[in-house]
């Protein structure tokens, strides 16, 4: 059984389209992690939410921590090609501790 | 600047054989982690040291150890290789003054038949 449960697993998308990705879970984290790894690589680190409620924004990406810091989204905007990969959620219990990995999301924008 | 580097980048093993996996930093980090990933199930923990010096278990430590050898290296043996284990490992380093960020190696693809 996952700690983290990402949805939807796989996203095949056109261009131009809009997707947001889950990360839910029973648990309280201290933090949640967005890694994207491309194949043949390691995953990167993409952006760390610390707060509940916290909504952060790289560019076309906007991450949000849920109120009670038990999930997160991962909502892209006017999607390209260059977004497909393999999106994880990560989430630590407490600083310094272990991080927990959901399954994965993985996105194919189509030109 | 490479970060962190694994080595091999590709194992075939037969059942029974025993083989290390390699990894090194160069970025000065306390932390350093081994995982595998396996279709539909992410990055699941082996064992981790949070300094030199000391291992711990994580997740999924059967049938491994682990020898964090100095600051930059940590290595992780498999002493008696099962098909169970055929997966894809990568070892991370932790930045430690930063809130769990973790720096991924480009991994070990192992195939055990």
């Amino acid at each position: 059984t996952q700690l983290l449960e990402q949805s939807p697993q796989f996203l095949s998308i056109q261009e131009g389209e809009n997707l947001t990705v889950y990360c839910n879970s029973s648990s309280v984290f201290s933090s949640l992690q967005w890694y994207r790894q491309e194949p043949g690589e390691g995953p990167v680190l993409l952006v760390t939410v610390v707060t509940g409620g916290e909504v952060k924004k790289l560019k076309r990406l906007t991450f949000q921590f849920g109120d009670a810091r038990k999930d997160s989204s991962l909502h892209i905007t006017a999607a390209q090609p260059g977004d497909t990969g393999l999106y994880l959620c990560a989430g630590a219990k407490e600083y310094g501790n272990k991080l927990v990995f959901g399954a994965g999301t993985i996105l194919r924008v189509k030109s | 600047n490479a970060g962190v580097t694994q080595t091999p980048k590709f194992q075939v093993l037969k059942t029974g054989q025993s083989m290390t996996l390699q990894c090194a930093q160069d970025m000065n980090h306390n932390s350093m982690y081994w995982y595998r990933q396996d279709p539909g199930m992410g990055l699941r923990l082996i064992y981790y040291s949070a300094s030199e010096g000391t291992t711990d278990k994580g997740e999924v430590p059967n049938g491994y150890n682990v020898s964090r050898l100095n600051k930059r290296e940590f290595s992780l043996r498999l002493e008696s290789a099962a098909p169970s284990q055929t997966s894809v490992y990568f070892c991370a380093a932790k930045v430690a003054k930063t809130r769990e960020k973790l720096f991924f190696g480009s991994g070990t693809q192992l195939s055990v038949l």
